[in-house]
């Protein structure tokens, strides 16, 4: 049921890759925003957008990037993976009503 | 943005009625009230939103009292699938809704 897509579903990656995580939503929402969330733990906003060519950095300090050139499109990217990057990346969307929509996550391991 | 203090934790037997309430003192006038249901490596999931009195849907209903500085969402006859996190957010008034994410209460739903 959910319009919003997000792959990888996992990924385990070795240190220093360059690494892109997708993120995609059919339902034209111009609000798109990314989490971190480590297990057992809160969900931080790293980055979110409110329209194409706009993309603004969150709460928590990220060492990500992301660009929004696409409405449906809000794709995040590690230029040089670390160990302290692995967690759970959550992408979200949102247009005319108040809440999120959440993809199913991807989580990431670097070893 | 508005902060929400919620319980950490909770604990419920099958077929019992949960209810959860979480203080948001300092609610805007234009801010909505909505909770999310979170399950292990998943996104959130949108449950119920309100701005003021008694909102209900097919899986919840969301009390919010006149003073809106405080609501309760409830979970009738909960079952062992109902255990997930369960966060309270205020925000999306004025369109620019960039949400904050609490620690969340974490349901346990017994046999």
């Amino acid at each position: 049921e959910a319009d919003i897509y997000q792959t990888p579903r996992y990924l385990v990656i070795g240190t220093g890759k360059k690494i892109t995580l997708e993120c995609s939503q059919t339902m034209g929402h111009d609000k798109m925003y990314w989490y971190q969330q480590d297990p057992g733990m809160e969900l931080h906003l790293i980055h979110y957008s409110y329209g194409v060519n706009s993309t603004e950095k969150g709460d928590l300090s990220s060492e990500s990037t992301v660009s929004r050139i696409r409405t449906e499109h809000f794709p995040l990217t590690l230029e040089s993976a670390r160990p302290s990057h692995t967690s759970q990346y959550l992408c979200a969307s949102s247009g005319g009503q108040t809440f999120y929509t959440f993809g199913s996550g991807t989580r990431l391991t670097v070893v | 943005l508005a902060k929400t203090t919620q319980p950490i934790s909770m604990d419920s037997y099958e077929g019992q009625e949960v209810n959860i309430t979480c203080s948001h003192n300092n609610i805007a006038t234009n801010d909505y009230i909505t909770w999310y249901q979170q399950f292990p490596s998943q996104g959130p999931r949108f449950i119920i939103q309100g701005y003021k009195t008694k909102v209900t849907n097919e899986v919840a209903s969301l009390f919010i009292p006149a003073d809106r500085k405080s609501s309760t969402l409830s979970l009738p006859r909960v079952s062992l699938s109902d255990t997930a996190v369960y966060y309270c957010l205020v925000g999306g008034g004025g369109g620019y809704n960039k949400l904050i994410f609490g620690a969340g209460t974490r349901l346990a739903v017994h046999p």
